[in-house]
């Protein structure tokens, strides 16, 4: 069980590029979660998915694009980087809501120049 | 909207120090607590969780109660060791989950 995975582990982009963040999870788990966090900030959510073909906006969705085709997946988009999107970003993923928990992968830390 | 509000860090201890970390929060329905860590360069990792009133969650030496009457989900451990040092973080879900900011603990020898 390789538990939730997240690829690129560092990356730096200049403004105006765009990137997908990669993440997968083994578990079978139909909520899926992407959080930034920033330093000295606790985690924001940026947006979620309750399952396949189904997702919602977080608290801070400005600047990201999501997609969940398949229960392992779901990565998340960048458009157009800006330097205020320089974060080290989360997935996670849960069998359900509520008292569930949350697992998350090591994240990817993202400068953008 | 929910919040949670926790003690601002750093907090430097040392080895066998008693611990508290200050947890409070604001929530329109009844909502779960957690306690997660983050050690060094990596993601969140469950601690401990507590999902209705008067609940006490614990695990690894470390305790949180659930206390509606105030509010609050203090993480407490008695005897702390040099690997504690990590950055926690008190959250909570409800119709949404939110993360306090998170508090840097560092224990020395």
């Amino acid at each position: 069980n390789a538990g939730v995975t997240q690829t690129p582990k560092f990356r730096i982009l200049k403004i105006g590029q765009s990137m997908t963040l990669q993440c997968a999870q083994d578990m079978n788990h139909n909520y899926m979660y992407w959080y930034r966090q920033d330093p000295g900030m606790g985690l924001k959510l940026i947006y979620y998915s309750v399952g396949a073909g189904i997702t919602d906006k977080g608290e801070v969705p400005n600047g990201y694009n999501v997609s969940r085709s398949t229960t392992e997946d779901f990565p998340l988009r960048l458009e157009l980087a800006a330097p205020s999107q320089t974060s080290v970003y989360f997935c996670a993923s849960s069998s359900g809501t509520s008292g569930e928990t949350q697992y998350f992968g090591p994240g990817t830390r993202l400068l953008v120049l | 909207g929910n919040s949670v509000t926790q003690m601002e860090g750093p907090v430097t201890l040392s080895e066998e120090a008693f611990l508290t970390i200050n947890c409070t929060y604001t929530a329109t329905g009844y909502p779960s607590l957690f306690w997660y860590v983050q050690y060094p360069g990596e993601g969140l990792q469950l601690l401990l969780k507590a999902t209705k009133a008067d609940d006490k969650g614990s695990n690894k030496g470390f305790e949180a109660t659930y206390r509606k009457e105030t509010t609050s989900f203090h993480l407490e451990k008695g005897s702390v060791q040099v690997s504690d040092s990590a950055v926690y973080f008190c959250a909570l879900v409800d119709n949404d989950m939110r993360f306090g900011a998170g508090t840097r603990l560092t224990v020395k020898p």
